[in-house]
Protein backbone atom coordinates (compact mmCIF):
# COMPACT_ATOMS: atom_id res chain seq x y z
CA UNK A 1 0.00 0.00 0.00
CA UNK A 2 1.02 3.26 -0.89
CA UNK A 3 2.46 5.29 2.08
CA UNK A 4 0.90 8.62 2.11
CA UNK A 5 -0.17 10.85 -0.34
CA UNK A 6 1.55 14.06 -2.40
CA UNK A 7 -0.11 16.93 -3.44
CA UNK A 8 -1.08 18.41 -5.59
CA UNK A 9 -1.26 15.43 -8.06
CA UNK A 10 -0.44 17.59 -11.04
CA UNK A 11 1.12 20.49 -11.28
CA UNK A 12 1.66 22.83 -14.31
CA UNK A 13 4.32 26.29 -14.44
CA UNK A 14 5.92 28.33 -16.86
CA UNK A 15 9.90 27.98 -16.94
CA UNK A 16 11.74 30.15 -14.19
CA UNK A 17 8.74 29.87 -11.72
CA UNK A 18 9.37 28.28 -8.55
CA UNK A 19 7.86 24.63 -8.19
CA UNK A 20 6.50 23.41 -4.42
CA UNK A 21 5.33 19.75 -3.81
CA UNK A 22 4.04 18.44 -0.93
CA UNK A 23 4.45 14.88 0.79
CA UNK A 24 2.57 13.34 3.75
CA UNK A 25 2.97 10.53 5.28
CA UNK A 26 1.82 7.70 8.13
CA UNK A 27 4.36 6.12 9.83
CA UNK A 28 7.56 6.57 11.63
CA UNK A 29 10.53 6.86 9.03
CA UNK A 30 13.87 7.02 9.38
CA UNK A 31 14.66 8.78 6.04
CA UNK A 32 12.59 10.61 3.26
CA UNK A 33 13.70 10.64 0.09
CA UNK A 34 12.93 11.84 -3.57
CA UNK A 35 12.82 10.38 -6.59
CA UNK A 36 12.10 11.95 -10.20
CA UNK A 37 10.20 9.55 -13.33
CA UNK A 38 10.87 10.94 -16.53
CA UNK A 39 7.92 9.27 -18.82
CA UNK A 40 8.83 5.70 -19.32
CA UNK A 41 12.09 5.37 -17.71
CA UNK A 42 13.12 4.44 -14.68
CA UNK A 43 13.02 6.27 -10.78
CA UNK A 44 16.30 8.78 -10.40
CA UNK A 45 16.79 9.50 -6.63
CA UNK A 46 17.34 13.22 -5.85
CA UNK A 47 17.78 13.96 -2.28
CA UNK A 48 17.25 12.40 1.00
CA UNK A 49 16.59 14.04 4.22
CA UNK A 50 17.38 12.03 7.46
CA UNK A 51 14.48 12.17 10.12
CA UNK A 52 16.88 13.98 12.72
CA UNK A 53 17.08 16.70 9.87
CA UNK A 54 14.51 19.82 9.27
CA UNK A 55 16.24 21.10 5.68
CA UNK A 56 18.31 20.53 3.32
CA UNK A 57 19.67 21.68 -0.02
CA UNK A 58 20.78 20.07 -3.26
CA UNK A 59 21.27 22.74 -5.93
CA UNK A 60 18.14 24.29 -7.36
CA UNK A 61 16.62 22.02 -4.86
CA UNK A 62 15.20 22.32 -1.00
CA UNK A 63 13.59 19.89 0.96
CA UNK A 64 12.02 20.01 4.36
CA UNK A 65 10.96 17.65 6.96
CA UNK A 66 8.37 18.25 9.68
CA UNK A 67 8.08 14.74 11.58
CA UNK A 68 5.53 16.38 13.83
CA UNK A 69 3.16 16.63 10.92
CA UNK A 70 4.47 13.80 9.15
CA UNK A 71 4.96 15.92 6.25
CA UNK A 72 7.75 16.92 3.56
CA UNK A 73 8.33 19.65 0.70
CA UNK A 74 9.94 19.36 -2.50
CA UNK A 75 10.96 23.05 -4.07
CA UNK A 76 12.43 23.52 -7.35
CA UNK A 77 12.78 27.09 -7.91
CA UNK A 78 14.06 28.29 -11.12
CA UNK A 79 12.53 24.93 -12.94
CA UNK A 80 13.64 24.09 -16.76
CA UNK A 81 11.61 22.53 -19.06
CA UNK A 82 14.02 19.47 -18.49
CA UNK A 83 12.23 19.26 -14.70
CA UNK A 84 9.22 18.11 -16.53
CA UNK A 85 8.28 14.76 -15.00
CA UNK A 86 6.72 12.99 -11.89
CA UNK A 87 8.05 13.21 -8.25
CA UNK A 88 7.71 10.90 -5.70
CA UNK A 89 8.91 11.06 -2.22
CA UNK A 90 9.54 7.95 -0.24
CA UNK A 91 10.46 6.73 2.91
CA UNK A 92 12.11 4.19 4.61
CA UNK A 93 11.04 2.63 7.94
CA UNK A 94 12.17 1.81 11.29
CA UNK A 95 11.25 -2.29 11.21
CA UNK A 96 11.17 -5.12 9.06
CA UNK A 97 13.39 -4.27 5.90
CA UNK A 98 14.68 -0.81 6.94
CA UNK A 99 15.94 -0.16 3.21
CA UNK A 100 12.50 -0.87 1.64
CA UNK A 101 11.09 2.05 -0.15
CA UNK A 102 7.40 3.35 0.88
CA UNK A 103 6.36 5.70 -2.05
CA UNK A 104 3.65 8.46 -2.39
CA UNK A 105 1.37 8.25 -5.16
CA UNK A 106 3.08 11.10 -6.54
CA UNK A 107 3.20 14.47 -8.33
CA UNK A 108 3.28 15.48 -12.06
CA UNK A 109 4.81 18.85 -12.91
CA UNK A 110 4.33 20.32 -16.18
CA UNK A 111 7.09 22.79 -17.35
CA UNK A 112 6.28 24.92 -20.19
CA UNK A 113 8.29 27.61 -22.09
CA UNK B 1 29.46 3.04 -15.12
CA UNK B 2 26.54 0.53 -16.32
CA UNK B 3 23.18 0.99 -14.19
CA UNK B 4 20.71 -1.22 -13.68
CA UNK B 5 19.99 -2.85 -16.53
CA UNK B 6 16.03 -4.40 -17.02
CA UNK B 7 15.27 -7.14 -19.94
CA UNK B 8 12.58 -7.55 -21.64
CA UNK B 9 11.81 -3.66 -21.64
CA UNK B 10 8.30 -4.39 -23.10
CA UNK B 11 6.23 -7.91 -22.78
CA UNK B 12 3.15 -8.79 -23.72
CA UNK B 13 1.45 -12.30 -22.65
CA UNK B 14 -1.58 -13.76 -23.10
CA UNK B 15 -3.28 -14.78 -19.71
CA UNK B 16 -2.07 -17.72 -18.28
CA UNK B 17 1.26 -17.53 -19.68
CA UNK B 18 4.17 -17.48 -17.59
CA UNK B 19 6.78 -14.76 -17.98
CA UNK B 20 10.30 -14.29 -16.26
CA UNK B 21 11.33 -10.79 -16.05
CA UNK B 22 15.61 -10.07 -15.49
CA UNK B 23 17.40 -7.51 -13.59
CA UNK B 24 20.96 -7.22 -13.87
CA UNK B 25 21.78 -4.72 -11.07
CA UNK B 26 24.98 -2.53 -10.70
CA UNK B 27 28.18 -4.57 -10.48
CA UNK B 28 29.04 -5.17 -6.49
CA UNK B 29 25.60 -4.03 -4.92
CA UNK B 30 24.78 -5.61 -2.22
CA UNK B 31 20.99 -5.15 -1.77
CA UNK B 32 18.39 -5.50 -5.05
CA UNK B 33 14.85 -4.76 -4.89
CA UNK B 34 11.92 -5.53 -7.11
CA UNK B 35 8.41 -3.18 -6.93
CA UNK B 36 5.90 -2.73 -8.95
CA UNK B 37 3.99 0.49 -10.33
CA UNK B 38 1.04 0.52 -11.46
CA UNK B 39 -0.66 2.85 -14.01
CA UNK B 40 0.02 6.89 -12.36
CA UNK B 41 0.67 5.00 -9.13
CA UNK B 42 3.75 4.76 -7.22
CA UNK B 43 6.31 2.00 -7.25
CA UNK B 44 5.01 -0.91 -4.49
CA UNK B 45 7.53 -2.74 -2.68
CA UNK B 46 7.95 -6.76 -3.47
CA UNK B 47 10.34 -8.44 -2.14
CA UNK B 48 14.38 -7.51 -1.07
CA UNK B 49 17.76 -9.33 -1.57
CA UNK B 50 21.10 -8.90 0.34
CA UNK B 51 23.13 -10.59 -1.55
CA UNK B 52 21.52 -13.97 -2.58
CA UNK B 53 19.14 -14.17 0.30
CA UNK B 54 15.85 -13.14 0.36
CA UNK B 55 15.19 -11.50 3.19
CA UNK B 56 11.75 -10.22 2.80
CA UNK B 57 9.07 -11.17 0.07
CA UNK B 58 5.91 -9.60 2.39
CA UNK B 59 5.07 -7.63 -1.22
CA UNK B 60 4.91 -10.33 -3.19
CA UNK B 61 0.78 -10.34 -4.67
CA UNK B 62 0.53 -13.97 -4.25
CA UNK B 63 2.04 -17.15 -4.86
CA UNK B 64 2.24 -16.99 -8.50
CA UNK B 65 4.66 -14.44 -7.85
CA UNK B 66 8.92 -15.64 -7.00
CA UNK B 67 12.19 -14.52 -7.13
CA UNK B 68 15.37 -15.44 -7.47
CA UNK B 69 18.96 -14.14 -7.28
CA UNK B 70 21.02 -17.32 -7.11
CA UNK B 71 24.49 -16.05 -7.07
CA UNK B 72 23.85 -12.89 -5.86
CA UNK B 73 24.11 -11.11 -8.61
CA UNK B 74 21.62 -11.07 -11.80
CA UNK B 75 17.82 -11.69 -10.14
CA UNK B 76 14.83 -12.76 -12.29
CA UNK B 77 11.28 -11.92 -10.98
CA UNK B 78 9.13 -14.89 -12.61
CA UNK B 79 5.26 -14.25 -12.33
CA UNK B 80 3.25 -17.88 -13.00
CA UNK B 81 -0.16 -18.11 -14.65
CA UNK B 82 -0.25 -14.41 -15.81
CA UNK B 83 -3.28 -12.62 -14.80
CA UNK B 84 -4.58 -9.20 -15.80
CA UNK B 85 -4.74 -7.36 -12.99
CA UNK B 86 -0.69 -8.28 -13.25
CA UNK B 87 -0.33 -5.71 -15.89
CA UNK B 88 2.09 -2.89 -14.55
CA UNK B 89 5.66 -1.79 -14.81
CA UNK B 90 8.41 -3.82 -13.09
CA UNK B 91 11.19 -2.02 -11.66
CA UNK B 92 14.40 -3.29 -10.73
CA UNK B 93 16.60 -1.24 -7.92
CA UNK B 94 19.92 -2.13 -6.57
CA UNK B 95 22.32 -0.34 -3.84
CA UNK B 96 25.42 0.08 -2.13
CA UNK B 97 24.18 0.42 1.17
CA UNK B 98 20.65 0.33 2.47
CA UNK B 99 19.45 3.67 1.84
CA UNK B 100 19.74 5.39 -1.50
CA UNK B 101 18.65 3.10 -4.49
CA UNK B 102 19.69 2.72 -7.97
CA UNK B 103 16.46 1.95 -10.58
CA UNK B 104 16.45 0.23 -14.01
CA UNK B 105 14.52 1.42 -16.50
CA UNK B 106 11.51 -1.32 -15.93
CA UNK B 107 9.87 -3.88 -17.83
CA UNK B 108 6.21 -2.90 -18.92
CA UNK B 109 4.13 -6.07 -18.51
CA UNK B 110 0.62 -6.49 -20.60
CA UNK B 111 -1.02 -9.08 -19.68
CA UNK B 112 -3.93 -9.21 -22.60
Amino acid sequence: SQQGEEDPQALSIQEGENATMNCSYKTSINNLQWYRQNSGRGLVHLILIRSNEREKHSGRLRVTLDTSKKSSSLLITASRAADTASYFCATDGLTGTASKLTFGTGTRLQVTL
Amino acid sequence: GAGVSQSPRYKVAKRGQDVALRCDPISGHVSLFWYQQALGQGPEFLTYFQNEAQLDKSGLPSDRFFAERPEGSVSTLKIQRTQQEDSAVYLCASSPHSYEQYFGPGTRLTVT
